[in-house]
Parts: structure tokens; C-alpha cells; sequence
């Protein structure tokens, strides 16, 4: 079956402007987290989604951050203000429900900010 | 709480000798173990998962691991390395307290030689 989708796949953009990244989890999936995975490092979690809730939001790491779920399903990620520093790449994962269940990926988004 | 180790940031491998990547976590609840691979400009792809069934768990392109309680180790193997198998690999610890969390290794970069 179709798994996760991310998009775009490269996004590259003149620091100060603003950036929305997609991701559309698979289909009954609940739980839904974003990830930043900057060059050659491991990755930093930034938020976490049950249902169109977000319980924990603990990883964002600037008010410049946000994110949001609807229908339970499409999630975006906008970034506000880009600086040079925001450059890594983002991934989305899903899973039928946090914890136990093993989550997965889509291939992220390629964000580079000049 | 919950912690994951991976003990070798780099491994190099010939091809067709067995690979053993290492990790060690922690968790207050029984755990679910998780080893996920990535490939260059890829999200992670699920590898293997432990959940409280048999202790050693079988995964895809021949990759095994093998929960053990008493040292608490969740080492992942394969006989005999493949080129295809030079990636990054993360050993991830979640439990089944009914958290959200999942907490990741730092990463393992195998090399394989021809």
C-alpha cells in the first residue's frame, strides 16, 4: 500500500521567507511526529500529532515553528522567517498508534536556505 | 526513562564477512526495540521490531537481532555483508507504558568493502 508521502522533496528558498512542508501519513494511521535531521547527525525530534492534537510540541525549536493536523490526516509544517540554521532535512512519520508500533518514514523534505 | 546506545559510530565490513552493529538501551517498562536503516537521501525503513514475542527477531535482507534481558543488548546481525547494505542504521527504543516517545540511537554508519 501507498506509504508515507512527503512534499516537496527539495526546497530550497531565500533566508526570510516562509517555507510549508507536507506530509500525508498512511491511511488509519494516528499518531504522526516530525523529525529534523540535520547533515550527518541523528534525528531531533520536533512534534508529535494524536489525531489533529498535539500533545507535545516540546521539540519546536523557535516560535518561528508551527505545525498542524487536519482530518486526522495531511500534516504541514511551516517554518517562518527561515534562517540559515533551519537548513537540514525534515522527515514525517506515522504509526497505527504511539509507542509499541513501529513508525513509518517518508523520505523527507531537502530544505536548504540561502 | 528510556535511553538507546549505539557503541560503534562507524563499522567497515568486507563484503561476505557477518556484520554486528551494537546497542544497548534502557527502559523502565518493557520495551519495543526497533532497528530502521537509511539509505542516502532516504527516510528510514523499518528493518526489524521487537515486541515481547520471540526474543530473536527476524527482519528483512537477512538482518536479525536478539533481545536480551539480562544484558540489555538489541544487536543487530547478518552472516555475510552485501554492498547494498552501506547505510546508516538506528537502533530505536519506545515501551509499553503508553508513551508516544520513541527515542533514537545516535547511528551506525556501516562501510562494506568489495
Amino acid at each position: 500500500g501507498a506509504g508515507v508521502s512527503q512534499s516537496p522533496s527539495n526546497k530550497v528558498t531565500e533566508k526570510g521567507k516562509d517555507v510549508e512542508l507536507r506530509c500525508d501519513p498512511i491511511s488509519g494511521h494516528t499518531a504522526l511526529y516530525w523529525y529534523r535531521q540535520s547533515l550527518g547527525q541523528g534525528l531531533e525530534f520536533l512534534i508529535y500529532f494524536q489525531g489533529n492534537s498535539a500533545p507535545d510540541k516540546s521539540g519546536l525549536p523557535s516560535d518561528r515553528f508551527s505545525a498542524e493536523r487536519t482530518g486526522g490526516s495531511v500534516s504541514t509544517l511551516t517554518i517562518q522567517r527561515t534562517q540559515q540554521e533551519d537548513s537540514a532535512v525534515y522527515l514525517c512519520a506515522s504509526s497505527l498508534a504511539p509507542g509499541n508500533q513501529p513508525q513509518h518514514f517518508g523520505d523527507g523534505t531537502r530544505l536548504s536556505i540561502l | 526513562a528510556q535511553s538507546v546506545t549505539q557503541l560503534d559510530s562507524h563499522v567497515s565490513v568486507s563484503e561476505g564477512t557477518p556484520v554486528l552493529l551494537r546497542c544497548n538501551y534502557s527502559s523502565s517498562y518493557s520495551p519495543s526495540l526497533f532497528w530502521y536503516v537509511q539509505h542516502p537521501n532516504k527516510g528510514l525503513q523499518l528493518l526489524l521490531k521487537y515486541t515481547s514475542a520471540a526474543t530473536l527477531v527476524k527482519g528483512i535482507n537477512g538482518f536479525e537481532a536478539e533481545f536480551k534481558k539480562s544484558e540489555t543488548s538489541f544487536h543487530l546481525t547478518k552472516p555475510s555483508a552485501h554492498m547494498s547494505d552501506a547505510a546508516e542504521y538506528f537502533c530505536v527504543v519506545s515501551d509499553t507504558s503508553g508513551t508516544y516517545k520513541y527515542i533514537f540511537g545516535t547511528g551506525t554508519r556501516l562501510k562494506v568493502l568489495a
